[in-house]
């Protein structure tokens, strides 16, 4: 069965040092892979988007890396800081999929301490 | 900016009744997605459309219609709600990848 997984348990870093988190899926063919934020509340907001043709994609403090062969995707925030602190969310979109529909993981909440 | 907003922050209501959320987006935005969020589950898509008066089922749309009469707002109707529904509910809009989300509905169904 199709699967989209990534850390369930909570992730607690000191600040400044770099967060990584996981993302993993099975029985998929992506054509692309979103890294989504969310904070207690709120609805999730997009932060980056890596093609299955990319190998790593960087905006400001973040990374991402897109490994289609071990079917996985590492999300780091370099020089983390407390108000990095939220719920991250990976999400794929198969390719063919119309419309743009996206299926996400369940989220790994990262805690920043100072 | 883009605004996706939804009806009510929070919603109460009693099992059997008809319940009705709301989405509008101000973006002129084709495709509009209904999600449900539960802990350890996280996002789960419920129907999506992309384009005025086309829907898509999603993953879980058992218990649960749409309605898209006008291309800005997107309606979820759970005909007859049942405890189980209880949940967050999220709506999001796009023109391509990016999705932008609404603050979300927490339904409560007693």
């Amino acid at each position: 069965s199709q699967k989209i997984e990534q850390n369930s348990e909570a992730l607690n870093i000191q600040e400044g040092k770099t967060a990584t988190l996981t993302c993993n899926y099975t029985n998929y063919s992506p054509a692309y892979l979103q890294w989504y934020r969310q904070d207690p509340g709120r609805g999730p907001v997009f932060l980056l988007l890596i093609r299955e043709n990319e190998k790593e994609k960087r905006k400001e403090r973040l990374k991402v890396t897109f490994d289609t062969t071990l079917k996985q995707s590492l999300f780091h925030i370099t020089a983390s800081q407390p108000a990095d602190s939220a719920t991250y969310l990976c999400a794929l979109s198969s390719r063919g999929n119309q419309g743009g529909k996206l299926i996400f993981g369940q989220g790994t909440e990262l805690s920043v301490k100072p | 900016d883009v605004k996706v907003t939804q009806s009510s922050r929070y919603l109460v209501k009693r099992t059997g009744e008809k319940v009705f959320l709301e989405c509008v987006q101000d973006m002129d935005h084709e495709n509009m997605f209904w999600y449900r969020q539960d802990p350890g589950l996280g996002l789960r898509l419920i129907y999506f459309s992309y384009d005025v008066k086309m829907k898509e089922k999603g993953d879980i749309p058992e218990g649960y219609s749409v309605s898209r009469e006008k291309k800005e707002r997107f309606s979820l109707i759970l005909e007859s709600a049942s405890t189980n529904q209880t949940s967050m509910y999220l709506c999001a809009s796009s023109s391509g990848t990016e999705k932008f989300f609404g603050p979300g509905t927490r339904l409560t169904v007693l």
